[in-house]
Order: structure tokens, then sequence, then C-alpha cells
């Protein structure tokens, strides 16, 4: 079955201890992506990649990081979490960009 | 500044009655349109979509119109179930223009009541 997967589902943190959230995708794509939603703002593009060892920002990537070591996989890594870091993350991955993307299916994340 | 946006927070329709999720954007640029289908603790799904040399596109119950000279474009559900009950993001993006990606409006949040 072709998917995304994420995890953890749900995490809860505490200030400024770094933490992981993982994505896999199994359909080949080149593209992935992150993107949080918070209320009244939708989908926030967080880090992109449009393929192996290639990143590039979003429009909110302070106090994210990324990588892409392999085709499959795109984590992300946020080395000291805040509260302003509590959302709901969305890992996308694509053929291109600008068409359909796959979501996962979300991460919820609080820090507090 | 927000280029793509979704006006009605939320909607409330009959069952069996039309559902209208409307979304404008402002980048003239934007050439592809997509809507998406999100139910809590899931993430979102695509639905439909529209290519700006189309204006209507079918898909069973769902349909997409653009009007390109208002920048607009909307999602019509005939006839709403109760299981259309979700939120809708509207997206565009520009084909093989500078920003490559899809910008997401705000979303709809449609109840479908019995």
């Amino acid at each position: 079955e072709a998917q995304v997967t994420q995890n953890p589902r749900y995490l809860i943190t505490v200030t400024g201890k770094k933490l992981t959230v993982t994505c896999s995708q199994n359909m080949n794509h080149e593209y992935m992506s992150w993107y949080r939603q918070d209320p009244g703002l939708g989908l926030r593009q967080i880090y992109y990649s449009m393929n192996v060892e290639v990143t590039d920002k979003g429009d909110v990537p302070e106090g994210y990081k990324v990588s892409r070591k392999e085709k499959r996989n795109f984590p992300l890594i946020l080395e000291s979490p805040s509260p302003n870091q509590t959302s709901l993350y969305f890992c996308a991955s694509s053929w291109d960009p600008a068409y359909e993307q796959y979501f996962g299916p979300g991460t919820r994340l609080t820090v507090t | 500044d927000q280029q793509v946006k979704q006006n009605s927070p939320s909607l409330s329709v009959q069952e069996g009655r039309i559902s209208i999720l409307n979304c404008d954007y402002t980048n003239s640029m934007f050439d592809y349109f997509l809507w998406y289908k999100k139910y809590p603790a899931e993430g979102p799904t695509f639905l439909i979509s529209i290519s700006s040399i189309k204006d209507k596109n079918e898909d069973g119950r769902f349909t997409v119109f653009l009007n390109k000279s208002a920048k607009h474009l909307s999602l019509h559900i005939v006839p709403s179930q109760p299981g259309d009950s979700a939120v809708y993001f509207c997206a565009a993006s520009a084909l093989g223009g500078a920003t490559n990606k899809l910008i997401f409006g705000t979303g709809t949040l449609l109840a479908v009541q019995p």
C-alpha cells in the first residue's frame, strides 16, 4: 500500500529537549516536505527536499532542521523545542512539488 | 501575505443539499489548483484538481469551478452526505514557476447535518 508514515503520532515534551519526528514514504517520490497546521493559519511549509541531500527552507523554518540521507526518509529535528512549536505536523511526498502531495497521518506535538 | 484565502472558516449544510466551498487567490501566476479533505486525526487527502486551461472539473459528487478573471475557485458537493463532514483545504501552485510548491488556504470546516 502506497503511504507516508510518521512517528510518533503524539508527543509531549519539555522545552529544550531535542526530539526527532520520523517520516518515511514507499512511493519512490523525490520530493518530500514538512508542514505545520495551526488554527486559522492553515498548512505552512517548514522545510522541503527535492531529492537526496537537497533540502531547503520553507515559509516557517526557524527552530527546525531536516536531513535527507535516503530517498524514502525525511526526519524533522527540533534541537531545542519551545512552546510556540506546539502544533500538528504533517510530512508529505510527491513526484512533483506543484502537483498532488501525499500526506502522512500527522504528529501532534505539545511542548511545555 | 495570504496568497490563497478561504474566507469561511465553517459551513453547515443539510444532508442531500449542495455544499459550496469557496477559495480566492491573489497570485496570477497560479495555474494549478487542488482541493484536499481532512478528517480529524488523519492527514489531508487529495480530492480533486483543476488546471487553469479548464473552468470546470467533475469527479462524481465533486465539481471544482475556476473563474480565472475573478481569481476564484469553488468546490461543489452534490448531494452532501454526513461522511463529507471534514476540513477542506484549497491549494494552488505555479507549474514550472519560481515558487515550486503548493500554497494552502486556511481551511473550511464543513458540517453536514443528517
